[in-house]
Formats: C-alpha cells, structure tokens, sequence
C-alpha cells in the first residue's frame, strides 16, 4: 500500500523562505513529485525527484531522501500567489506501475 | 483553448440518476486517468487507461465505470448518483514516455442531492 504524510497548514511571510516536508511509505517507490493548486483550480505540476538530492529550479527545489522516504519542497522568497495547496505525491512501480498516490495536500497561506 | 478539457464543468443532479462526466484531450497522451478530491482527503484515483484497450480499476472505482472511446476521449459514469459521490473530479492525461508528470484538465464539480 501507499502512505504518503504531509502537514496539513502551513503560514509564512511574504519574502520569506517555507519548507514543506512530505514522508512516504510504498511498496514500489518510482519517482516523487510535487504539484501545485490553486483554490477552484486544476493541479500543476512543480518538480520531480527519482533520485536523492536536490533539484531546484527557479525559486522552487524540491529534496529527496530514497532510503529516509523523505522529501521537501523549498519556496523561497515567497509571494502572495504562492498561497495555494500543495500536493506530494508517490509513483508506483511494478504492478502500480505509472500511477500516482497523491498525499492530502498542505494548504500554504502567505501574508504580507 | 485547454488540452485537457472536462465537460459538464459544474452539475447538480438527485440520487439515483445516470450521470456521465467525459474528458477529452488535444495532447496526443496514450494514458488517461479520473480522479476525484475530496476536502481533506486529497486526489484519488478511480480509474485509469494506458491506451484504448486498456482499463484498470484505481484506489476508489466502486460506484463507477469509464469507457475510454477513442485515445482521446475518456468518460467516467455513475451509474446510480448517490450523495457521498459529491465531490471534484479531474481527468488528466501523461504521455507514455513519462517522468510521470500529470496534465489535469478544469475539473468537474458534481453535486448529488
């Protein structure tokens, strides 16, 4: 099965740097990524980690530990459209394979 | 114009009734999925499709079907509306070749009185 944690709410300053962290446990592991949504909105996709390490782009990065079954997405100098949901999610791999479990989403509120 | 596009975008209808909810996309995407979200409980997978002769049941398919018409045209039915089936729901598409990323299209809300 797939369990896949991250915090519920989160709050952060305009400019400010906000990490969000996300914990996996899956029976096939093939990849993390992280998406993006806006309230009433589809969601978009941010990054994606199958290896350990970090891959940033722009001001977003996003971390992953393979043997922790830990990740994070980094937002740093924070802008008030960066308020919105952000999801973690597991690809799946043998029979699951290509299949994404989404976490429950941590909804980011930036004030000014 | 979007490439994954949902239609009805909004529905209200009673227990019981047939409800069709199609998705269709300009991609060019062999895979297609439904998932609907629930506050609090995230996105979860009903039903997916490699290629036209493809079907797999997800997390949550009782209470629905899909017919995946073409490569790309994918529909997902309810066959009886109940209340707890209220919820928003999203087609989207990856091609085959994937990092696994998903193209959502709008999103159908759907209310079942």
């Amino acid at each position: 099965g797939q369990n896949i944690d991250q915090p519920t709410e989160m709050t952060a300053t305009e400019g400010a740097i906000v990490q969000i962290n996300c914990t996996y446990q899956t029976s096939g592991f093939n990849g993390l990524f992280w998406y993006q949504q806006h309230a009433g909105e589809a969601p978009t996709f941010l990054s994606y980690n199958v290896l350990d390490g970090l891959e940033e782009k722009g001001r977003f990065s996003s971390f992953l530990s393979r043997s922790k079954g830990y990740s994070y997405l980094l937002l740093k100098e924070l802008q008030m459209k960066d308020s919105a949901s952000y999801l973690c999610a597991v690809r799946g791999r043998g029979s699951t394979l290509g299949r994404l479990y989404f976490g429950r989403g941590t909804q980011l509120t930036v004030w000014p | 114009d979007a490439d994954v596009t949902q239609t009805p975008r909004n529905r209200i209808t009673k227990t019981g009734k047939r409800i069709m909810l199609e998705c269709s996309q300009t991609k060019g995407h062999d895979r297609m999925y439904w998932y609907r979200q629930d506050p609090g409980l995230g996105l979860r997978l009903i039903y997916y499709s490699f290629d036209v002769k493809d079907i797999n049941k997800g997390e949550i398919s009782d209470g629905y079907s899909v017919s995946r018409q073409a490569q790309a045209k994918f529909s997902l039915s309810l066959e009886s509306a109940i209340p707890n089936q209220t919820a928003l729901y999203f087609c989207a598409t990856s091609p085959s070749e994937n990092t696994g990323e998903l193209f959502f299209g709008e999103g159908s809300r759907l209310t079942v009185l």
